[in-house]
């Protein structure tokens, strides 16, 4: 069975600090990774993905991930956070023809 | 463009009452469907996913049950409520199996 384990349940950031937040899976196949944010009062929506080819997956609002296949990871990044990016950040893994499995999610607060 | 409702938005329900939450999807044939239901720190738990009319697949045994009577609606049902079925319930849609799931607003179900 694929699980997903992201390291940080809450992060506390200022504006302009650099943010990476961690997620590990575990599945011995190929997978599909995603992840989702949802920020205070709104949807759960997708910032990125990676499916296959360049493991530097660039998404929505300057964040990125990359897949390292040798660490199972998908850490997602952004070089300077800003207020407006304080919400709970989910990783997602779909390994093979199984059904998504999403981590418990980071909390980021960023304080202006 | 796809667009995916559901309701209620907000549910207060006494314990032992039943319950049904509608999911309806616009501008796509024949999704994938899902419930979700979300619990702060434990992330998106797979409740139920369907491939098509009638075709439901159950991911936890519980209390719920969940029914597809059309193409593009999904509904989640319980014939009595217990407390512990209170949480955020999110219904999901995609092209596939493989592809990537997009969210409803969610329904917020309190039992008291």
């Amino acid at each position: 069975a694929q699980s997903v384990s992201q390291h940080n349940h809450h992060v506390i950031l200022s504006e302009a600090a650099s943010l990476e937040l961690g997620c590990n899976y575990s599945y011995g196949g190929t997978v599909n990774l995603f992840w989702y944010v949802q920020y205070p009062g709104q949807h759960l929506q997708l910032l990125l993905k990676y499916f296959s080819g360049d493991p530097l997956v660039k998404g929505i609002k300057g964040f990125e991930a990359e897949f390292i296949k040798s660490k199972f990871s998908f850490n997602l990044r952004k070089p300077s956070v800003q207020w407006s990016d304080t919400a709970e950040y989910f990783c997602a893994v779909k390994g093979g023809y199984s059904t998504l499995t999403f981590g418990k999610g980071t909390m980021l607060l960023v304080s202006p | 463009s796809q667009t995916i409702h559901q309701w209620p938005a907000t549910l207060v329900q006494p314990v032992g009452s039943p319950l049904s939450l509608e999911c309806t999807v616009e501008g796509t044939s024949n999704p994938n469907l899902y419930w979700y239901r979300q619990a702060a720190g434990r992330g998106l738990q797979l409740l139920f996913y369907s491939v098509g009319i009638g075709q439901i697949s159950s991911e936890v045994p519980q209390n719920l049950s969940a029914s597809r009577p059309q193409d593009r609606q999904f509904i989640l049902s319980s014939k009595k409520l217990l407390l512990s079925d209170s949480g955020f319930y999110l219904c999901a849609w995609s092209v596939d199996s493989q592809e990537t799931q997009y969210f409803g607003p969610g329904t917020r179900l309190l039992v008291l």
